[in-house]
């Protein structure tokens, strides 16, 4: 089954504590996307790639580091986190940038 | 720098009502407008994607339209259910400030009342 996979699904963690959510595609596409969704905000993106090896910022990257070693994989890293990233997470992929976006369940961060 | 715009904010209608959601945006340079559903506590799922070269999709029930010279998508969806109840989203993707970002409305919370 194609799918766009994030874990875990629910984090509690406290101020500073490093955390890397998880994000895996199985269908072979270039681009993934991190986006945060907020009441009243909607969904802005994170950070997003190209394909391997190449990110890029969104509106929103502040506080937030990405990697993509390998095409299937795109993990979002927290190097500090802080109250203010308490958020919905949600991970996409598509074919390329101009195609259908997929994305994952979503990742609820609450930070301490 | 695009901004998008989804009026109304919440829709309550009867079953059975056509009706229409609206997304507007500030820059027309977009390579595609995608239109998502929402459902409490999940996930979005893609539901219509217009290319900038298209001026309509249609899937069952929903058909999209998209005007780039004035910076507008309506989605219409016919005889609405219950079940059609969600959020509604659109994003457009384009080269906003020279990179390839996704910009997505707030959303229309639509309620269809049986």
């Amino acid at each position: 089954e194609a799918q766009v996979t994030q874990n875990p699904r629910y984090l509690i963690t406290v101020t500073g504590k490093k955390l890397t959510v998880t994000c895996s595609q199985n269908m072979n596409h270039e681009y993934m996307s991190w986006y945060r969704q907020d009441p009243g905000l909607g969904l802005r993106q994170i950070y997003y790639s190209m394909n391997v090896e190449v990110t890029d910022k969104g509106d929103v990257p502040e506080g937030y580091k990405v990697s993509r070693k390998e095409k299937r994989n795109f993990p979002l890293i927290l190097e500090s986190p802080s109250p203010n990233q308490t958020s919905l997470y949600f991970c996409a992929s598509s074919r390329d940038r101009a195609e259908t976006q997929y994305f994952g369940p979503g990742t609820r961060l609450l930070v301490l | 720098k695009q901004e998008v715009t989804q009026i109304p904010a919440a829709l309550s209608v009867p079953e059975g009502e056509n009706l229409v959601l609206n997304c507007s945006f500030t820059d027309s340079a977009i390579y595609n407008l995608q239109w998502f559903r929402q459902d409490p506590g999940k996930g979005l799922t893609s539901l219509l994607l217009i290319q900038s070269s298209q001026r309509e999709q249609t899937s069952g029930r929903l058909n999209a339209s998209l005007d780039k010279s004035s910076g507008r998508s309506t989605l219409y969806i016919a005889a609405s259910q219950p079940g059609d109840s969600a959020t509604y989203l659109c994003a457009v993707s384009g080269p906003t400030s020279g990179t390839y970002k996704y910009i997505f409305g707030t959303g229309t919370r639509l309620k269809v009342l049986a």
